[in-house]
C-alpha cells in the first residue's frame, strides 16, 4: 500500500513551452501533497505544500505563478512549470501524506526529471 | 528553525564492512527523523524513522539508527555492506506536522 506514482516520468520540452506534471496516490486518499526539486547532486528542496480543495502554500523564493499547483482530489495534484526555461531544468518529486496508513508519514513519487532545451 | 547536517558527501565502504552514515540535526520542538534511500533517478523510499519510544530504530535492507539527544545525533548504520546498498542517502527532520527537511545527502559506494 501507499504507493505514489507521478507522470511523466521524464519530459524534454522547448523554452517557451509549459509542461504538467501529475502526482497520484494509487490506494489511500491524500490530505496533503509536497512538491519537490531536486538540482544534481544535491538535496530535495521543498517547493510549495498543497492541501486538496485549498490553494497552494508556496516556500520563499518559489514562483507560485511560474509553478502553478493544483490540487483537485484528494488523489490527484498538479505541477505545471510555465514558460519553462533552461534553469527549470531538474528532478520535480512529489509526496503525499494522509492520516492512513500513517500518520503523517510522506510517501514519495519516483520523480519527473524535465529537460528544457 | 529546523536543520539536518550529514558529515560526509560521499563515503566509500568495501563489501561486508560497517556502513556508518552521520546525520546530526538542529530543532526547537521534539523532532521526528527519518532517513531515506535514492536510486539513481528515482524516488525516495523510506528505510526508517523515528518518532517516540525506543532510541534505536531498526530499518528495512539491515539498516538501524540510534536516536540520540544529547548528541542531536540520528546517525545510520548497517554491520555488513552489500553492493545493492550503493545509492544516496538523506536523512530527514520533521517538527511532526508535515514540513520535511532535508541533509544534503550522502553517496555511499561499495567496492568489492
Amino acid at each position: 500500500g501507499a504507493v505514489v506514482s507521478q507522470h511523466p516520468s521524464w519530459v524534454i520540452c522547448k523554452s517557451g513551452t509549459s509542461v504538467k506534471i501529475e502526482c497520484r496516490s494509487l490506494d489511500f486518499q491524500a490530505t496533503t501533497m509536497f512538491w519537490y526539486r531536486q538540482f544534481p547532486k544535491q538535496s530535495l528542496m521543498l517547493m510549495a505544500t498543497s492541501n486538496e480543495g485549498s490553494k497552494a502554500t508556496y516556500e520563499q523564493g518559489v514562483e507560485k505563478d511560474k509553478f502553478l499547483i493544483n490540487h483537485a482530489s484528494l488523489t490527484l495534484s498538479t505541477l505545471t512549470v510555465t514558460s519553462a526555461h533552461p534553469e527549470d531544468s531538474s528532478f520535480y518529486i512529489c509526496s503525499a501524506q494522509s492520516d492512513f496508513p500513517a500518520y503523517n508519514e510522506q510517501f514519495f513519487g519516483p520523480g519527473t526529471r524535465l529537460t528544457v532545451l | 528553525a529546523q536543520s539536518v547536517t550529514q558529515l560526509g558527501s560521499h563515503v566509500s565502504v568495501s563489501e561486508g564492512a560497517l556502513v556508518l552514515l552521520r546525520c546530526n540535526y538542529s530543532s526547537s520542538v521534539p523532532p521526528y527523523l527519518f532517513w531515506y534511500v535514492q536510486y539513481p533517478n528515482q524516488g525516495l523510499q523510506l528505510l526508517l524513522k523515528y518518532t517516540t519510544g525506543a532510541t534505536l530504530v531498526k530499518g528495512i535492507n539491515g539498516f538501524e539508527a540510534e536516536f540520540k539527544k544529547s548528541e542531536t545525533s540520528f546517525h545510520l548504520t548497517k554491520p555488513s555492506a552489500h553492493m545493492s546498498d550503493a545509492a544516496e542517502y538523506f536523512c530527514a527532520v520533521s517538527d511532526q506536522i508535515d514540513k520535511l527537511i532535508f541533509g544534503t545527502g550522502t553517496r555511499l559506494q561499495v567496492f568489492p
